[in-house]
C-alpha cells in the first residue's frame, strides 16, 4: 500500500516558470515531510522540509506548501531553470523515534531553455 | 558538511554469490539506513540501524542482512544474489531520534547480478 504517493512521474516546464510537484498522503500519523532532488548517478540531495506545525516553509526559491486536511503537500520552484531539471522524491515520516522516511515514487522535472 | 561514502559506484556480480556492500558516514550520526530504488517505485528501506550493533527491518528485509560493527559504518549483506536484487543501492545517515532531520545519502551503488 503506497502511503505516499506522487502521482505525476513527469513535468515539462519552460524556464522562468513555476514549477509545482504534488505530493498525496494517506498516514495521519506522517507529521514531518521533506524533499529530495536526484540527479542521475548521483544519490538524493535534501532540498527542504516542512513539520506539520507549519502550512509553508521557504527557502529561496524553493516553497513547500502543507495541506493537513487534503493530507497534500506540494513544491513549488520560481523561477524555474534548466540545473532543476531532476527527479523530486517526495518523503514523510512520524514520530518514531527512529525518523523512517516513506518515500513517494518520484516525479522527473524537465525545465527546458 | 556530512560526506556519506558507498565503497562502490557499480558492481557485477553472480547468482549465488554472497555480496557486501560499504558504507561510512563522518558526522557522528546514530542513524543509518540502506534502500534500494527501482524505477517506478522510489525508495524501499530494506535496514536501518540507530545505533551500533542495532538494527532494524524496513519495509523489505528478505534476502538482505546488516551489520553496524562501528558507529561511522554499515553494511549491507546479500546472503545469496539473486537477479531480481539488480538494483541501486542508496545508504543513507541521520542524527539521533527526537529531532526532525533530513537523512544524506551517499551517490549510490548500482549492484547488477548475472
Amino acid at each position: 500500500d503506497q502511503q505516499v504517493k506522487q502521482n505525476s512521474p513527469s513535468l515539462s516546464v519552460q524556464e522562468g516558470r513555476i514549477s509545482i510537484l504534488n505530493c498525496d498522503y494517506t498516514n495521519s500519523m506522517f507529521d514531518y515531510f521533506l524533499w529530495y532532488k536526484k540527479y542521475p548517478a548521483e544519490g538524493p540531495t535534501f532540498l527542504i522540509s516542512i513539520s506539520s506545525i507549519k502550512d509553508k516553509n521557504e527557502d529561496g526559491r524553493f516553497t513547500v506548501f502543507l495541506n493537513k486536511s487534503a493530507k497534500h503537500l506540494s513544491l513549488h520552484i520560481v523561477p524555474s531553470q534548466p540545473g532543476d531539471s531532476a527527479v523530486y522524491f517526495c518523503a514523510a515520516s512520524g514520530i518514531t523515534g527512529f525518523q523512517k522516511l516513506v518515500f513517494g515514487t518520484g516525479t522527473r522535472l524537465l525545465v527546458s531553455p | 558538511d556530512v560526506k556519506v561514502t558507498q565503497s562502490s559506484r557499480y558492481l557485477v556480480k553472480r547468482t549465488g554469490e554472497k555480496v557486501f556492500l560499504e558504507c561510512v558516514q563522518d558526522m557522528d550520526h546514530e542513524n543509518m539506513f540502506w534502500y534500494r530504488q527501482d524505477p517506478g517505485l522510489g525508495l524501499r528501506l530494506i535496514y536501518f540501524s540507530y545505533d551500533v550493533k542495532m538494527k532494524e527491518k524496513g519495509d523489505i528485509p528478505e534476502g538482505y542482512s546488516v551489520s553496524r560493527e562501528k558507529k561511522e559504518r554499515f553494511s549491507l549483506i546479500l546472503e545469496s544474489a539473486s537477479t531480481n536484487q539488480t538494483s541501486m543501492y542508496l545508504c543513507a545517515s541521520s542524527l539521533g531520534a527526537g529531532s526532525n532531520q533530513p537523512q544524506h545519502f551517499g551517490d549510490g551503488t548500482r549492484l547488477s547480478i548475472l
